[in-house]
């Protein structure tokens, strides 16, 4: 069965400095993977998805991710927090039914 | 632009009241999904359809029901809503199970 677990509920960083939100997969195949991102009230947003092409993925807002299969991660990183990334982050596994499988998620706090 | 919409955004319903909530899409996308999620916690899928086939989760209760009368329009049914049923609902859809685009969700508070 797929599943995805996030490490750290909270994470806070100073605008300006590295955001790294760790996440480890179980998958018996090769998965899809994705990172969302929700704002208070809002549903989620794309942010990127890994599909078994690049290992280096980019996504919007200056965030990406690498697939780490060795490891079974795919940690979201950002050179340079900014205020407005404060929000919350989930990611996703997906499985061969079409179904997705969110973590718990991470929520990001931004430092001024 | 194409988007996905959820009315109500915010619903309130009294306690076994039953509710409907809505979803519809103008991406032309075949599968939509349902999920529920409670505060600070990951959106639980619920069911979804492909195409006209329906999904229900193993674990979702008989309470909840769907219904897709055509490909723009999915709703979601409380038949009696218990307080611990009061969540943000969000709709969901897909081309063909890729990439998931979301509703804003509806808000329901159970009183």
């Amino acid at each position: 069965a797929q599943s995805v677990t996030q490490l750290g509920s909270h994470v806070s960083v100073s605008e300006g400095a590295l955001v790294l939100l760790r996440c480890n997969y179980s998958s018996s195949v090769p998965p899809y993977l994705f990172w969302y991102v929700q704002y208070p009230n809002q549903g989620l947003q794309l942010l990127l998805k890994y599909t078994s092409a690049a290992t280096l993925v980019k996504g919007i807002n200056g965030f990406e991710a690498e697939f780490k299969k060795s490891e079974t991660s795919f940690h979201l990183t950002k050179p340079s927090a900014h205020m407005s990334d404060a929000a919350e982050y989930f990611c996703a596994v997906r499985n061969t039914g079409n179904q997705f499988y969110f973590g718990t998620g991470t929520s990001l706090t931004v430092i001024p | 632009d194409a988007m996905v919409i959820q009315n109500p955004r915010y619903q309130v319903t009294q306690f076994g009241k039953p509710v409907t909530l809505s979803c519809s899409q103008t991406l032309n996308h075949n599968v939509m999904y349902w999920y529920q999620q409670k505060s600070s916690q990951a959106p639980k899928l619920l069911f979804h359809y492909y195409d006209k086939d329906f999904n229900n989760e193993a674990d979702t209760p008989d309470n909840f029901q769907s219904r897709r009368p055509n490909t723009s329009f999915c709703f979601l049914d409380i038949r009696s809503p218990g307080l611990g049923d009061a969540a943000m609902y969000l709709c969901a859809t897909s081309k063909d199970g890729d990439e998931q685009y979301f509703g804003p969700g509806t808000r329901l508070t159970v009183t």
